[in-house]
Protein backbone atom coordinates (compact mmCIF):
# COMPACT_ATOMS: atom_id res chain seq x y z
CA UNK A 1 0.00 0.00 0.00
CA UNK A 2 1.50 3.64 -1.29
CA UNK A 3 1.77 5.94 2.15
CA UNK A 4 3.95 7.91 3.62
CA UNK A 5 4.48 7.21 7.53
CA UNK A 6 5.16 9.73 10.04
CA UNK A 7 6.69 8.61 13.91
CA UNK A 8 5.24 9.70 16.46
CA UNK A 9 1.89 10.31 16.33
CA UNK A 10 1.38 12.26 19.47
CA UNK A 11 4.42 13.69 21.34
CA UNK A 12 4.85 16.13 24.30
CA UNK A 13 8.35 17.26 24.69
CA UNK A 14 10.43 19.67 27.15
CA UNK A 15 11.46 22.72 25.98
CA UNK A 16 15.09 22.21 24.76
CA UNK A 17 15.19 18.59 24.31
CA UNK A 18 16.15 18.20 21.05
CA UNK A 19 13.59 15.52 19.08
CA UNK A 20 13.01 14.15 15.71
CA UNK A 21 9.92 13.15 13.66
CA UNK A 22 10.79 10.63 11.07
CA UNK A 23 8.96 10.25 7.29
CA UNK A 24 9.43 7.62 5.19
CA UNK A 25 7.56 7.10 1.97
CA UNK A 26 7.10 3.77 -0.12
CA UNK A 27 6.38 4.94 -3.32
CA UNK A 28 9.97 6.13 -4.60
CA UNK A 29 8.91 9.73 -4.94
CA UNK A 30 11.75 12.28 -5.04
CA UNK A 31 10.22 15.36 -3.99
CA UNK A 32 9.45 15.47 0.48
CA UNK A 33 8.20 18.02 2.01
CA UNK A 34 7.03 19.58 5.72
CA UNK A 35 4.05 21.20 6.57
CA UNK A 36 3.18 22.59 10.00
CA UNK A 37 -0.52 23.64 10.29
CA UNK A 38 -2.26 26.00 12.85
CA UNK A 39 -5.19 26.99 13.41
CA UNK A 40 -6.21 29.82 11.04
CA UNK A 41 -3.19 29.55 9.38
CA UNK A 42 -3.85 26.86 7.31
CA UNK A 43 -0.52 24.95 6.54
CA UNK A 44 2.86 26.17 6.13
CA UNK A 45 5.78 24.66 4.60
CA UNK A 46 8.71 24.58 6.37
CA UNK A 47 11.24 23.19 4.56
CA UNK A 48 11.26 20.58 1.43
CA UNK A 49 13.80 18.26 -0.77
CA UNK A 50 13.90 17.78 -4.21
CA UNK A 51 16.09 14.70 -3.88
CA UNK A 52 18.79 13.17 -2.00
CA UNK A 53 21.17 15.38 -0.41
CA UNK A 54 18.74 18.58 -1.90
CA UNK A 55 17.11 20.15 0.37
CA UNK A 56 15.65 23.97 0.86
CA UNK A 57 13.75 26.27 3.11
CA UNK A 58 10.04 26.41 3.05
CA UNK A 59 8.18 29.45 4.40
CA UNK A 60 8.86 28.99 7.74
CA UNK A 61 12.00 27.35 8.48
CA UNK A 62 13.18 28.88 12.13
CA UNK A 63 14.25 26.38 14.42
CA UNK A 64 14.06 23.34 12.33
CA UNK A 65 16.82 21.28 10.22
CA UNK A 66 16.08 18.38 7.73
CA UNK A 67 18.09 15.91 6.14
CA UNK A 68 17.51 13.70 2.91
CA UNK A 69 20.60 10.76 3.14
CA UNK A 70 18.09 8.76 1.46
CA UNK A 71 14.91 9.03 -0.65
CA UNK A 72 12.48 7.49 1.31
CA UNK A 73 13.61 9.29 4.34
CA UNK A 74 12.85 12.73 5.41
CA UNK A 75 13.09 13.51 9.08
CA UNK A 76 12.54 16.97 10.64
CA UNK A 77 14.64 18.11 14.00
CA UNK A 78 14.25 20.26 16.41
CA UNK A 79 17.31 20.99 17.80
CA UNK A 80 16.13 22.97 20.89
CA UNK A 81 12.22 23.22 20.77
CA UNK A 82 10.23 25.90 22.25
CA UNK A 83 6.54 26.37 22.92
CA UNK A 84 5.84 27.93 19.71
CA UNK A 85 6.88 25.15 17.98
CA UNK A 86 4.03 23.58 19.31
CA UNK A 87 1.53 22.25 16.14
CA UNK A 88 0.24 19.54 14.19
CA UNK A 89 2.94 18.81 11.54
CA UNK A 90 2.56 16.24 8.42
CA UNK A 91 5.19 15.25 6.21
CA UNK A 92 4.06 15.23 1.90
CA UNK A 93 5.94 12.75 -0.82
CA UNK A 94 4.95 13.23 -4.41
CA UNK A 95 6.04 12.09 -7.68
CA UNK A 96 8.16 15.46 -9.22
CA UNK A 97 8.41 18.85 -8.24
CA UNK A 98 6.31 20.24 -10.91
CA UNK A 99 3.27 19.57 -8.93
CA UNK A 100 1.89 17.53 -11.66
CA UNK A 101 0.96 14.67 -9.15
CA UNK A 102 -1.01 14.90 -6.08
CA UNK A 103 1.12 15.47 -2.51
CA UNK A 104 0.14 12.04 -0.18
CA UNK A 105 0.11 12.98 3.11
CA UNK A 106 1.32 11.44 6.50
CA UNK A 107 -1.25 10.75 9.58
CA UNK A 108 0.09 13.83 11.49
CA UNK A 109 2.47 14.32 14.27
CA UNK A 110 0.68 16.43 16.91
CA UNK A 111 3.75 18.16 19.07
CA UNK A 112 3.41 19.46 21.98
CA UNK A 113 6.53 21.72 23.33
CA UNK A 114 5.92 22.10 27.54
CA UNK B 1 3.59 36.23 -4.59
CA UNK B 2 1.67 33.63 -4.58
CA UNK B 3 -1.88 33.24 -2.33
CA UNK B 4 -4.56 31.32 -1.62
CA UNK B 5 -7.54 32.67 0.08
CA UNK B 6 -10.27 31.00 1.30
CA UNK B 7 -12.80 33.60 2.87
CA UNK B 8 -15.56 31.75 4.40
CA UNK B 9 -14.13 30.04 7.84
CA UNK B 10 -16.54 28.57 8.59
CA UNK B 11 -20.15 27.46 7.40
CA UNK B 12 -22.79 25.28 8.45
CA UNK B 13 -25.46 23.62 6.16
CA UNK B 14 -28.22 21.28 6.78
CA UNK B 15 -28.25 18.00 5.32
CA UNK B 16 -29.41 17.65 1.60
CA UNK B 17 -28.58 21.43 0.99
CA UNK B 18 -26.28 22.42 -1.35
CA UNK B 19 -22.81 24.46 -0.20
CA UNK B 20 -19.99 25.53 -2.10
CA UNK B 21 -16.49 26.43 -0.73
CA UNK B 22 -14.38 29.49 -2.39
CA UNK B 23 -11.30 29.64 -3.39
CA UNK B 24 -9.68 32.25 -5.20
CA UNK B 25 -5.88 32.50 -5.75
CA UNK B 26 -3.38 34.76 -6.95
CA UNK B 27 0.23 33.75 -8.58
CA UNK B 28 2.44 35.20 -11.55
CA UNK B 29 3.23 31.67 -13.19
CA UNK B 30 1.62 30.54 -16.34
CA UNK B 31 1.83 26.93 -15.57
CA UNK B 32 0.12 26.08 -11.75
CA UNK B 33 -1.61 23.74 -10.42
CA UNK B 34 -4.65 23.92 -8.14
CA UNK B 35 -5.84 21.31 -5.25
CA UNK B 36 -8.48 20.79 -2.91
CA UNK B 37 -7.49 18.13 0.26
CA UNK B 38 -10.22 17.09 2.62
CA UNK B 39 -9.54 16.94 6.36
CA UNK B 40 -12.13 15.22 7.98
CA UNK B 41 -12.21 15.24 11.70
CA UNK B 42 -9.87 12.47 12.92
CA UNK B 43 -7.05 14.59 11.06
CA UNK B 44 -5.69 13.01 7.97
CA UNK B 45 -5.11 14.93 4.62
CA UNK B 46 -7.00 13.38 2.04
CA UNK B 47 -6.35 14.57 -1.75
CA UNK B 48 -9.63 15.27 -4.15
CA UNK B 49 -8.55 17.19 -7.07
CA UNK B 50 -5.82 18.40 -9.16
CA UNK B 51 -6.46 20.95 -12.07
CA UNK B 52 -3.50 22.80 -14.12
CA UNK B 53 -4.24 25.99 -15.48
CA UNK B 54 -4.29 24.81 -19.15
CA UNK B 55 -7.40 22.69 -18.09
CA UNK B 56 -10.44 25.06 -17.44
CA UNK B 57 -12.94 22.60 -18.11
CA UNK B 58 -15.19 22.09 -15.08
CA UNK B 59 -14.92 18.53 -13.11
CA UNK B 60 -17.76 16.57 -11.47
CA UNK B 61 -17.13 13.37 -9.05
CA UNK B 62 -20.17 12.07 -7.57
CA UNK B 63 -21.24 14.41 -5.83
CA UNK B 64 -18.56 16.37 -5.71
CA UNK B 65 -17.98 19.41 -8.75
CA UNK B 66 -15.76 22.07 -9.07
CA UNK B 67 -15.66 24.88 -11.35
CA UNK B 68 -11.82 26.77 -12.67
CA UNK B 69 -12.12 29.90 -13.91
CA UNK B 70 -9.09 31.58 -14.87
CA UNK B 71 -10.43 34.85 -15.61
CA UNK B 72 -11.61 35.04 -11.81
CA UNK B 73 -8.27 33.37 -10.30
CA UNK B 74 -10.92 31.34 -8.83
CA UNK B 75 -11.57 27.31 -7.80
CA UNK B 76 -14.60 26.76 -6.12
CA UNK B 77 -15.51 23.53 -4.84
CA UNK B 78 -19.53 22.65 -4.78
CA UNK B 79 -20.63 19.43 -2.42
CA UNK B 80 -24.67 18.35 -3.96
CA UNK B 81 -26.86 16.87 -1.47
CA UNK B 82 -24.43 17.52 1.31
CA UNK B 83 -23.94 14.90 4.14
CA UNK B 84 -22.99 14.39 7.53
CA UNK B 85 -20.15 12.71 6.42
CA UNK B 86 -18.81 15.45 3.92
CA UNK B 87 -18.15 17.47 7.49
CA UNK B 88 -14.35 18.48 7.69
CA UNK B 89 -12.15 21.56 6.93
CA UNK B 90 -11.33 22.04 2.91
CA UNK B 91 -8.24 23.28 2.04
CA UNK B 92 -7.52 24.58 -1.34
CA UNK B 93 -4.16 24.74 -2.27
CA UNK B 94 -1.61 25.91 -5.26
CA UNK B 95 1.68 24.88 -6.62
CA UNK B 96 3.68 27.28 -8.72
CA UNK B 97 6.28 26.16 -10.63
CA UNK B 98 8.53 28.89 -9.60
CA UNK B 99 8.69 28.68 -6.37
CA UNK B 100 8.33 24.32 -5.97
CA UNK B 101 6.08 24.74 -2.96
CA UNK B 102 2.29 23.74 -2.30
CA UNK B 103 0.90 27.03 -0.73
CA UNK B 104 -2.65 26.36 1.04
CA UNK B 105 -4.93 28.36 1.60
CA UNK B 106 -6.83 29.00 5.63
CA UNK B 107 -9.00 26.49 5.53
CA UNK B 108 -13.47 26.22 5.01
CA UNK B 109 -14.66 24.23 8.24
CA UNK B 110 -17.98 22.92 6.42
CA UNK B 111 -20.08 21.40 9.43
CA UNK B 112 -23.38 19.27 7.97
CA UNK B 113 -26.22 19.04 10.23
CA UNK B 114 -28.22 16.20 10.31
Amino acid sequence: EAQVTQNPRYLITVTGKKLTVTCSQNMNHEYMSWYRQDPGLGLRQIYYSMNVEVTDKGDVPEGYKVSRKEKRNFPLILESPSPNQTSLYFCASSFNREGGSEAFFGQGTRLTVV
Amino acid sequence: AQKVTQAQTEISVVEKEDVTLDCVYETRDTTYYLFWYKQPPSGELVFLIRRNSFDEQNEISGRYSWNFQKSTSSFNFTITASQVVDSAVYFCALYGGATNKLIFGTGTLLAVQP
